[in-house]
Order: C-alpha cells, then structure tokens, then sequence
C-alpha cells in the first residue's frame, strides 16, 4: 500500500506569508494526488487535483507541484480564511491514502 | 451541483451493528465511483471503503474488512454501509464522498456533511 507522509503536523503563520505543505510517498505513482482544505465541523474542501490542477473556484494562491515522491502545496500569500488543516489524498490505488494532516494556525 | 446527505449515525454498543446511508442529487451513481471516509474525534481523514460506479467494486481499508459492507441503490441514487462487530475505535464522524469518475482513481470532488457514529457501552 501506498504511504503519506505529511509535514509539517502543524504550521504557524502571518497574513500574506508564503506557505508551503508537503507530502510525500513511500514509492513513486503517478500525479493521482489531491489536496483538501477542511474547517473545524465542515466537510473537507476540494482544492488541488492531479498534482497540480486548480479546481474551479478556488483562488490563484493556491499551487501544487510533484517531484518523483514528493508533493507540495503552496499558498503564496496566506489569507485570513485560509486558516484551516489540509489533506492530501494518494488516489493512485484502489486503495486510498490520506496525509495525516497539517494545520495552519495564526503567529 | 452534486450534493450528499448522509443518515444512520448513532450510539451503538460495541459489537452492535449500524447502517449508514448516503443520498445524492445532481449526479448518477452509476457514473461515479463513491467513497466513505472517517474522522475519528481530533483526528485525521481515514479512508474506510469504496465502490466503482459501473461494475459496483467494492473496496476496503484492512481493519474493516469482513466487518463493513458497502453497496448502493442505483434506482435511489443511495450508496450504503453496514457496519457490524463495531468496536470502540470505529468511533468517527463517516463522510460520504463522491469521485469526479466511475472510478475512484479520479479525485473526490464533492462530500457530505458526516453522520456521527459512536460505539460505546
């Protein structure tokens, strides 16, 4: 099975600083990976697909990149409502794999 | 837009059994594959199970197979999960969530607001 490994766990940040999460994988797959943003009590939000596909309607500050095992997501320029935990999500296997999350918290 | 309601949650002793229900609008189950995912209290996302939208595989996370069962209700457009033999660490919020394909190699796109299951005497 494919293994996600997610750091950081938590983040502390400022408004308008560049924020960068990574995950990544126990052997190399293809650019089936999504990344998920999730407030306290909601369902998680769709943000990132395919590596580095923005879904429709989430803002430009948000990128994604892959590397051989390695995927990032960055936020260039940290906004008030993107205080929140992301997820990445391995879907390369039938067998799905979740990152153990990193929260964003304010410095 | 596709939206998921899920029901079925509940208090349930350890050992017990519960069925949690999941129905959509605004897409055909047959042309996408359907996933449950849990959240223990505190927790992270943990994938439980899936199943493809055409031939209807079914998939499952090691620690709940033989104990969970995913099907669905093409004609209701509802996607299901027995669970049996539950045991205290199955305490989770359980989100149904629905993949931009009809299989769950493509991302999920759209999710449910969680129906809350509690195991415990």
């Amino acid at each position: 099975d494919i293994q996600m490994t997610q750091s950081p766990s938590t983040l502390s940040a400022s408004v308008g600083d560049r924020v960068i999460i990574t995950c990544r994988a126990n052997q190399s797959f293809s650019r089936w990976l999504a990344w998920y943003q999730q407030k306290p009590g909601k369902a998680p939000k769709l943000l990132m697909y395919k590596a580095s596909s923005l879904e429709s309607g989430v803002p430009s500050r948000f990128s994604g990149s892959a590397s051989g095992t390695e995927f990032t997501l960055t936020i260039s320029s940290l906004q008030p409502d993107d205080f929140a935990t992301y997820y990445c999500l391995q879907y390369n296997s039938y067998c799905l794999t979740f990152g153990g999350g990193t929260k964003v918290e304010i410095k | 837009e596709a939206q998921l309601l899920e029901s079925g949650g509940g208090l349930v002793q350890p050992g017990g059994s519960l069925r949690l229900s999941c129905a959509g609008t605004g897409f055909t189950f047959s042309r996408n594959a359907m996933t449950w995912v849990r959240q223990a209290p505190g927790k992270g996302l943990e994938w439980v199970s899936s199943l493809s939208g055409s031939a209807g595989n079914t998939y499952y996370e090691d620690s709940v197979k033989g104990r969970f069962t995913v099907s669905r209700d093409i004609s209701k457009n509802t996607v299901f999960l027995q669970m049996s033999s539950l045991r205290a660490d199955d305490t989770a919020m359980y989100f149904c969530a629905k993949h931009r394909g009809v299989t769950s190699d493509e991302a999920i796109d759209s999710w449910g607001q969680g129906t809350l299951v509690t195991v415990s005497s």
